[in-house]
């Protein structure tokens, strides 16, 4: 059963650092990963997906990486703005019979940018 | 629709009665997830549609709660006698199942059971 460990749970920083955000899951048969942010009191908005063939996507300010044979994905934050506080939820997307087969999510770390 | 649609976007009910939560997914879009997020917690897993195979049901917290999906498109979550830890918000997502497999999610359902 695949299992998603997103670490840390919960992270402040002032504004303007740099900061990376971890996410290790147990089964390395996946099929692609994708990284959500979710604001209080809202749905989740996708950041990121990375195919399982790729090792990193790019969007802005934003670096996904992901490393299948050792079962870890980061996400990069790069020059925190008071606006990215929300809470980062990790997503593998299941393989099986050569297509996609589900969604397990971590717990999500939230994140807190000090103005 | 440009997005995932999902309505009543708040629903209160008396306790004992049956709600109907509605899905309408991304066009084209053959899977489809339902989770739903209590206050404060994270996701939980309910239901998952994936083309014409049988739904993945191991996520439903009873048999009060059922899912169906007709056509491959619209979805409807159905939850018999609400009780007042049903109370959370019902999310719908939908993606590809192949190639690019974003998932996108709609806004939620709040229900509220009183």
């Amino acid at each position: 059963k695949q299992e998603v460990t997103q670490i840390p749970a919960a992270l402040s920083v002032p504004e303007g650092e740099n900061l990376v955000l971890n996410c290790s899951f147990t089964d390395s048969a996946i099929y692609n990963l994708q990284w959500f942010r979710q604001d209080p009191g809202k749905g989740l908005t996708s950041l990121l997906l990375i195919q399982s063939s790729q090792r990193e996507q790019t969007s802005g300010r934003l670096n996904a990486s992901l490393d299948k044979s050792s079962g870890r994905s980061t996400l990069y934050i790069a020059a925190s703005q008071p606006g990215d506080s929300a809470t980062y939820l990790c997503a593998v997307i299941r393989y099986s019979g050569g297509g996609a087969d589900g969604l397990t999510f971590g717990k999500g770390t939230h994140l807190i940018i000090q103005p | 629709g440009a997005g995932v649609s999902q309505s009543p976007s708040n629903k209160v009910t008396e306790k004992g009665k049956d709600v109907e939560l509605r899905c309408d997914p991304i066009s084209g879009h053959t899977a489809l997830y339902w989770y739903r997020q209590s206050l404060g917690q994270g996701l939980e897993f309910l239901i998952y549609f994936q083309g014409n195979s049988a739904p993945d049901k191991s996520g439903l917290p009873s048999d009060r709660f059922s899912a169906e999906r007709t056509g491959g498109s619209v979805s409807t979550l159905t939850i018999q006698r609400t009780q007042q830890e049903d109370s959370a918000v019902y999310l719908c997502a939908s993606s590809y199942s192949r190639g690019n497999t974003e998932a996108f999610f709609g806004q939620g359902t709040r229900l509220t059971v009183v």
